[in-house]
């Protein structure tokens, strides 16, 4: 496509409920990185992917937030028993993998947990 | 611990003066630096990159500089307009895969 997709574009969920955010990134990148943007904590990374694999989980804030990444392609954030603390938005962004690593964002999952 | 500091949070000027945003970073082994715009509701721009060993990257009415040993970056917007209304983060990006991590931003009003 010709930039970074994320889906839904808002989501509320009751606490305790599990969520499924998606990223479609801009064909042919091979790099994938999720960031949330919160108000107490401003803009934070929590995963990159490098094809279908994982190599730096260490933003994920709980077991509660797993991701994957299948085809090379399409990426899923899913957060268990959400919590009200986990509302905020949720920011993907890909690159080509390359130096050196420009990453074109997606416009977000707002996600609010009442 | 890597900290990015964006100084003012809140900057509001009249059209045409020029903006000044400042960024600064504790941890000098960086491998570039990059300024973003956000608007609301929106995902970010990415405005300029600047390598760890360049000095400065212009684009247009931007122009951003880096010293690296200082730990600072300046974004500067000349002639601003209405429509540079944003907010304005630095990121710094610490490893070979690409992580950014980014300052808590600069809200900026342009006042016709």
């Amino acid at each position: 496509g010709a930039g970074v997709s994320q889906s839904p574009s808002n989501k509320v969920t009751e606490k305790g409920k599990d969520v499924e955010l998606r990223c479609d990134p801009i064909s042919g990148h091979t790099a994938l990185y999720w960031y949330r943007q919160s108000l107490g904590q401003g803009l934070e990374f929590l995963i990159y992917f490098q094809g279908n694999s994982a190599p730096d989980k260490s933003g994920l804030p709980s077991d509660r937030f797993s991701a994957e990444r299948t085809g090379g392609s399409v990426s899923t954030l899913t957060i268990q028993r959400t919590q009200q603390e986990d509302s905020a938005v949720y920011l993907c962004a890909s690159s080509l993998g390359t130096e050196p690593f420009f990453q074109y964002f997606g416009a977000g999952t707002r996600l609010s947990v009442l | 611990k890597q900290e990015v500091t964006q100084i003012p949070a809140a900057l509001s000027v009249p059209e045409g003066e020029n903006l000044v945003l400042n960024c600064s970073f504790t941890d000098s082994a960086i491998y570039n630096l990059q300024w973003f715009r956000q608007d609301p509701g929106k995902g970010l721009t990415s405005l300029l990159l600047i390598q760890s060993s360049q000095r400065e990257q212009t684009s247009g009415r931007l122009n951003a500089s880096l010293d690296k040993s200082s730990g600072r970056s300046t974004l500067y917007i000349a002639a601003s307009q209405p429509g540079d209304s944003a907010t304005y983060l630095c990121a710094v990006r610490r490893d070979s895969w690409g992580k950014l991590q980014f300052g808590a931003g600069t809200q900026v009003v342009v006042t016709p």
